[in-house]
Formats: structure tokens, sequence, C-alpha cells
């Protein structure tokens, strides 16, 4: 099955840009699905990034879309996040995660995220 | 903050029924979009646990159950067991964007 595994520097110093990528491992980058990012700030709820298809489509958190590049590398299978002008706000546990879909009969599509990786820990400090 | 509003902390006994309110408004969950929830354990990344509203993943048991109507999403574990203790969020559409919960913790009393 699906594996996600993310990867990056740890800590990140103000005004930096984090940079984290995510290794996709039993299946391939190129199916029919988006990618996404979340993040998780110490002790509070979750927080769409944003995500992408493997044509290189994107689409962004517009509380975020000004700092962020997400891209996508299908040669090696793996997709990546840049997060610009960093502040301590940004410290977070940053997860990647699969966009699984469903057409329901006479319905709309829907999206939710059925495989995520462990996460990492990024820190913001100096 | 999320558009998605949750109660902070729901608790019961074991084997008591406990439900989650997930409210949201008319330009995500009034707006006809689905409403899909996930379990976080302590120390773990969130795992799938309803989607489309009232589908469970394979491997999920059938004490966890959701519904949606109008605005609003409830999440439902019947049969509370220890292992349920974790947080909970939903999760829908909004604006073009996903957004989620603010998140609920159920402690098992």
């Amino acid at each position: 099955q699906v594996q996600l595994q993310e990867s990056g520097p740890g800590l990140v110093k103000p005004s930096g840009t984090l940079s984290l990528t995510c290794a996709v491992s039993g299946g391939s980058i190129s199916s029919s699905n988006w990618w996404s990012w979340v993040r998780q700030p110490p002790g509070k709820g979750l927080e769409w990034i944003g995500e992408i298809y493997h044509s290189g489509s994107t689409n962004y958190n517009p509380s975020l879309k000004s700092r962020v590049t997400i891209s996508v590398d299908k040669s090696k299978n793996q997709f990546s996040l840049k997060l610009s002008s960093v502040t301590a706000a940004d410290t977070a546990v940053y997860y990647c995660a699969r966009v699984g879909w469903e057409l329901p009969p006479g319905g709309l599509y829907y999206y939710y995220m059925d495989v995520w990786g462990k996460g990492t820990t990024v820190t913001v400090s100096s | 903050q999320s558009v998605l509003t949750q109660p902070p902390s729901v608790s019961g006994a074991p084997g008591q029924r406990v439900t989650i309110s997930c409210t949201g408004s008319s330009s995500n969950i009034g707006a006809g979009y689905d409403v899909h929830w996930y379990q976080q354990l302590p120390g773990t990344a969130p795992k799938l646990l309803i989607y489309g509203n009232s589908n469970r993943p394979s491997g999920v048991p059938d004490r966890f159950s959701g519904s949606k109507s109008g605005t609003s999403a409830s999440l439902a574990i019947t049969g509370l067991q220890a292992e349920d203790e974790a947080d909970y969020y939903c999760q829908s559409y909004d604006s073009n964007h996903y957004v989620f919960g603010t998140g609920t913790k159920v402690t098992v009393l």
C-alpha cells in the first residue's frame, strides 16, 4: 500500500525558507490523486497548506498562498513544500498526505486525505 | 481560525455513546460539500475515520458512524473504548480550499 515519508531540516531561521520533501512509496505519484501538505502547530489543530497534481497544477490555502510553493518530481516519485519568510508561528509538525476522491451518484466530487505520512517537526528559531 | 467549529472536549465512560458536532455554514457544509472525520491518537499522524459523511474505510470499527444535516455534521462513537481516547477532526471544503474543524478531545473516563 502507499506510504509517505516527510524529510527536511528540523530547524529553520526566522525569515528563512522552510523546505520539505515527501517521498511516495508503494504507488505512483502520477496516479489520479492530488497530494497535500498539512501542518499542526504545537498543541493546536490541523491546517491545510496546499496540494499538487502530478501535472503540476496546484491549489493553496489563501492564508498562506503568498509564501507557499509546492512542486512535484515525477522521476523521484516525490513532491515538495517551500514556505518562505517563516516566523515562529510556522513552527509545527508538517504532514504530507494523499488526497483520495469519490464521485457519489448524482453528487459532487468529494476529497479526503486517506494516506498520511508520520509527520516531521519543524522549529523556526534563531 | 477554522470555519468549522467543534466542541473542545467530550467524555464518556467505557461502553457509552458520545457524539461530536461539526458546525459549518452555507459556504462549506451547507453548500453541499461532504464531511470527513479523522482520528489522531496521541503523538501520531491523523487517520481517516469517516469519509463522504458516513462511509468507513476498511478496518474502521462500525462503532464509529457519521452523519450530516444542513450546515452541520456529527460523529458518533458507540460502545466507547479506552483506545478511542484521541483528538477528532472534521474536514470539508470552502472557497476552493480544504478546511478542518477546531478539533475535539475525547476522554474515556
